[in-house]
Parts: C-alpha cells; sequence; structure tokens
C-alpha cells in the first residue's frame, strides 16, 4: 500500500513571495490533514478535511493560508504571501474515518523562507 | 498554552535498557492518548495507544501507563535498540472533536550501543 505522498520535500522562497504544496493521501482515505511543525515543537494543525469539506479551520491563518481539496483526493496548501515564521516543515496526514484513531503522515515539505 | 508537554527534550540510554518517556498534558478532556515516533527526513509514524478506560497498554517492547488522576503517561521501551534512536511525539484527543491531534514537542531518544 503505498503512503502519503507530498511535494516538493524542499523548498526556499523569499519573503513576501507564494508557495504551494501538495499532498495525495492514501488510496481511500476520507480524512486530510495538514499540520505545521516548526524546528523544536510538536506539529500543530492546521485544517482538516473530510473528503472536500472542512472540519476544521480554527488554527489556520487565513489572512496568508488557504487549503483545498477539490476532488475529495489530492490537496494542495498555498502560503502568499510568506513570512520568515512560516518556515517549517509541512506536514500531511490521511486517516480512513474521521473518528480513526491512527493517522497516516507523509515525509512533509520543508519550506525556508529567508 | 501547551495543553501537552514533553518537559525533557532529550534522553539517552544504553542498548538492552528500559527507555522512560514521560508526558503530562492539562486539558482533563482528552480521553485518547498516542504516541509517535518520528525519524529525521520522515513523517511520524504511529507508536501505540491508550484510551482513558484503560491505564496500560502493551504491543511487544512497547508499554503505555496512563495516571488520569495526575494526567500524566509514560512509554516504556523494554528493551531498547539502537533502531528506537528518534524524536517521540505524544499526542491527545477528545471523542467528539473529530479526532483533532493536540502533540507534544517531543522527546529525541538515543539508545547508546
Amino acid at each position: 500500500e503505498a503512503g502519503v505522498a507530498q511535494s516538493p520535500r524542499y523548498k526556499i522562497i523569499e519573503k513576501r513571495q507564494s508557495v504551494a504544496f501538495w499532498c495525495n493521501p492514501i488510496s481511500g482515505h476520507a480524512t486530510l490533514y495538514w499540520y505545521q511543525q516548526i524546528l523544536g515543537q510538536g506539529p500543530k494543525l492546521l485544517i482538516q478535511f473530510q473528503n472536500n469539506g472542512v472540519v476544521d479551520d480554527s488554527q489556520l491563518p487565513k489572512d496568508r493560508f488557504s487549503a483545498e481539496r477539490l476532488k475529495g483526493v489530492d490537496s494542495t496548501l498555498k502560503i502568499q504571501p510568506a513570512k520568515l515564521e512560516d518556515s517549517a516543515v509541512y506536514l500531511c496526514a490521511s486517516s480512513l474515518a474521521q473518528e480513526s484513531d491512527e493517522q497516516y503522515f507523509g515525509p512533509g515539505t520543508r519550506l525556508t523562507v529567508t | 498554552d501547551q495543553q501537552v508537554k514533553q518537559n525533557s527534550p532529550s534522553l539517552s540510554v544504553q542498548e538492552g535498557r528500559i527507555s522512560i518517556l514521560n508526558c503530562d498534558y492539562t486539558n482533563s478532556m482528552f480521553d485518547y492518548f498516542l504516541w509517535y515516533k518520528k525519524y529525521p527526513a520522515e513523517g511520524p509514524t504511529f507508536l501505540i495507544s491508550i484510551s482513558s478506560i484503560k491505564d496500560k497498554n502493551e504491543d511487544g517492547r512497547f508499554t503505555v501507563f496512563l495516571n488520569k488522576s495526575a494526567k500524566h503517561l509514560s512509554l516504556h521501551i523494554v528493551p531498547s535498540q539502537p533502531g528506537d534512536s528518534a524524536v517521540y511525539f505524544c499526542a491527545a484527543s477528545e471523542t467528539g472533536a473529530n479526532s483533532k491531534l493536540t502533540f507534544g514537542k517531543g522527546i529525541t531518544l538515543s539508545v547508546r550501543p
């Protein structure tokens, strides 16, 4: 079974530029999560999708971050414009069902904003 | 406000000995707890979990203990192996909260051969 795929693996941009990350969850997984992990911290949930609907985006900085999961499969997370404090690893995870206890994580995208 | 706390940033143990990783939480609504393991340049992988109706869950070399009155849980690894060297995250969720996980900062475990 293929795992959660993410691309790119690394990205370096200047502040005020925009960037997009892509995630392909495990086939058949209805729930998709985007997390932000700042160095030295644990992952923090940014947004959770159930199929193509948003379940929780309470910690998403909506003035600059956006995410979509149009067909209920792949998802993209965008930052526009980026700030220095956005430097982090962005992790995508998926699970079978909303109340499933096990979330499967992708390898993450390491973003550096200079 | 850190609702899940892993106060020790690192732990070093000898191969074959026991590793004990601690985690504290402040939110009394949490009723499900998980441990994730993370290697460099990889995403976290699920290790073991425990529901608040239990005080112990065991899976091979890994055992998680939960003390609800103290809002404390611990992960025991016996015997420790060099391949266990990784960052370990404690996470918690509450039933009905859409399985939203709150993570601690992680503990870096080093197992010396």
